[in-house]
């Protein structure tokens, strides 16, 4: 089955720094790939998401690539904030039919220190 | 906008008892998901259903059970719960264009004791 990795597990950036996480997928039908957001005791909450199609997508200061043939996606957040200090997912699915379930990564937890 | 409502947000339960989960989707979602997460994981998918109809099912106990109703929403059934049933259970809703996209609520926290 489909299978997703996401390094790092913990990220610490200083306030105004950028910050990177990467997915690698496993399924070669998987054709959309989303990002959420959770705060602590709240569910995820969708920051971007990108499909199969398009390479690269962004919204203000947070972008995704794709890079279909490596199976690989990033998120890419410029001038961190305090506010974005969260545990990150990522996810992908085959959308495809009535429904598609997201298969998850495994969480990054991102500090940003004032 | 309306998001997801589930219901309750906490519960506490004994080993062997049973549970009920609610969840509403967004209105004019057709499509809503289960997920499980427990402590430090990421979300597991449980279950899906479309207009009412099962359409996907992943790791679900065969204790647990849920449907969609004419409403849209959706009921999780969780009998003979264990201690290891303990965690957030999340759902989430799609509907039309940009159907793939899905929206969480904000989870049942659910601890068996």
């Amino acid at each position: 089955g489909e299978n997703v990795e996401q390094h790092p597990s913990t990220l610490s950036v200083q306030e105004g720094d950028s910050a990177v996480i990467k997915c690698t997928y496993s399924d070669s039908a998987s054709n959309y790939f989303p990002w959420y957001k959770q705060e602590l005791g709240k569910g995820p909450q969708l920051i971007i998401d990108i499909r199969s199609n398009v390479g690269e997508k962004k919204d203000q200061r947070i972008a995704v690539t794709l890079n279909k043939t490596a199976k690989h996606f990033s998120l890419h957040i410029t001038e961190t904030q305090p506010e974005d200090s969260a545990v990150y997912f990522c996810a992908a699915s085959y959308y495809g039919g009535a429904t598609n379930k997201l298969i998850f990564g495994t969480g990054t937890l991102l500090a940003v220190q004032p | 906008a309306a998001g997801v409502i589930q219901s309750p947000r906490h519960l506490i339960k004994e080993k062997r008892e049973t549970a009920t989960l609610k969840c509403y989707p967004i209105p004019r979602h057709d499509t809503v998901y289960w997920y499980q997460q427990g402590p430090g994981q990421d979300p597991q998918f449980l279950i899906s259903f479309y207009e009412k109809m099962q359409s996907d099912k992943g790791s679900i106990p065969d204790r647990f059970s849920a449907q969609q109703f004419s409403d849209y929403h959706s009921e999780l059934n969780m009998s003979s719960l264990e201690l290891g049933d303990s965690a957030l259970y999340f759902c989430a809703s799609s509907s039309g264009m940009g159907k793939e996209t899905q929206y969480f609520g904000p989870g049942t926290r659910l601890l068996v004791l």
